[in-house]
């Protein structure tokens, strides 16, 4: 199976402060995902990326921006968090074949206080 | 808004019951997903079930699709405490790959 890696997996950090939350792969697939879970609200999309410096904005962009300046690499960059950021992270990336089967990672639990 | 959402937020059986998780979704589609997610774990994908198909099954899972409805659904026999998860289902509107999922349904399988 394809391997995506997220880190950290558990960070803290107060209102007003930058957060980065970094994704890797090891399949240099060309497209990789950010997504967001809170309680009862299923995974919400924030960006998709489509190669180096082609993303794309999801359902919920608001308040967050990407990086992706190499394939394996994409981050999610929170300016000022703000506490209703509080959530789950997953990265992902589609199956190499088909495009149609999501990889997620672990995922990031980020508290914003 | 979600245009993806399974119609229970959680159910309960005991373990070697069958139990059916159900997913409605709001536009034409071409295909649909289902994903399990454990706790602790990122989402991973049970079934894909495409617009021309009515059934799919993987194992001791079992998905339909029924497009004049705009609804499928998931089924699992002869259960398992390790079936315990929540169950997603996702699609794909804009052709885009951006893969739109709804909330969940929250399965506990009790010995």
């Amino acid at each position: 199976d394809m391997k995506v890696t997220q880190m950290p997996r558990y960070l803290i950090k107060r209102m007003g402060e930058n957060v980065l939350l970094e994704c890797g792969q090891d399949m240099s697939h060309e497209t990789m995902y950010w997504y967001r879970q809170d309680p009862g609200l299923g995974l919400q999309l924030i960006y998709i990326s489509y190669d180096v410096d082609s993303n794309s904005e999801g359902d919920i962009p608001k308040g967050y921006r990407v990086s992706r300046k190499k394939r394996e690499h994409f981050s999610l960059i929170l300016d000022s968090a703000k506490t209703n950021q509080t959530s789950v992270y997953f990265c992902a990336i589609p199956d190499s074949f088909s495009n149609e089967r999501l990889f997620f990672g672990h995922g990031t639990k980020l508290s914003v206080l | 808004s979600q245009l993806a959402e399974e119609n229970s937020w959680a159910l309960s059986v005991h373990e070697g019951e069958s139990v059916t998780v159900n997913c409605s979704y709001k536009t034409s589609i071409t295909a649909l997903q289902w994903y399990r997610q454990k706790s602790g774990k990122g989402p991973a994908q049970l079934i894909l079930i495409r617009s021309n198909e009515r059934e799919k099954r993987n194992g001791r899972l079992r998905a339909t699709l029924d497009t004049s409805s705009q609804s499928s659904s998931l089924s699992i026999t002869a259960t398992r405490c390790e079936d315990t998860a929540v169950y997603f289902c996702a699609t794909d509107y804009t052709g885009n790959y951006k893969y739109v999922f709804g909330a969940g349904t929250r399965l506990k399988v009790i010995a």
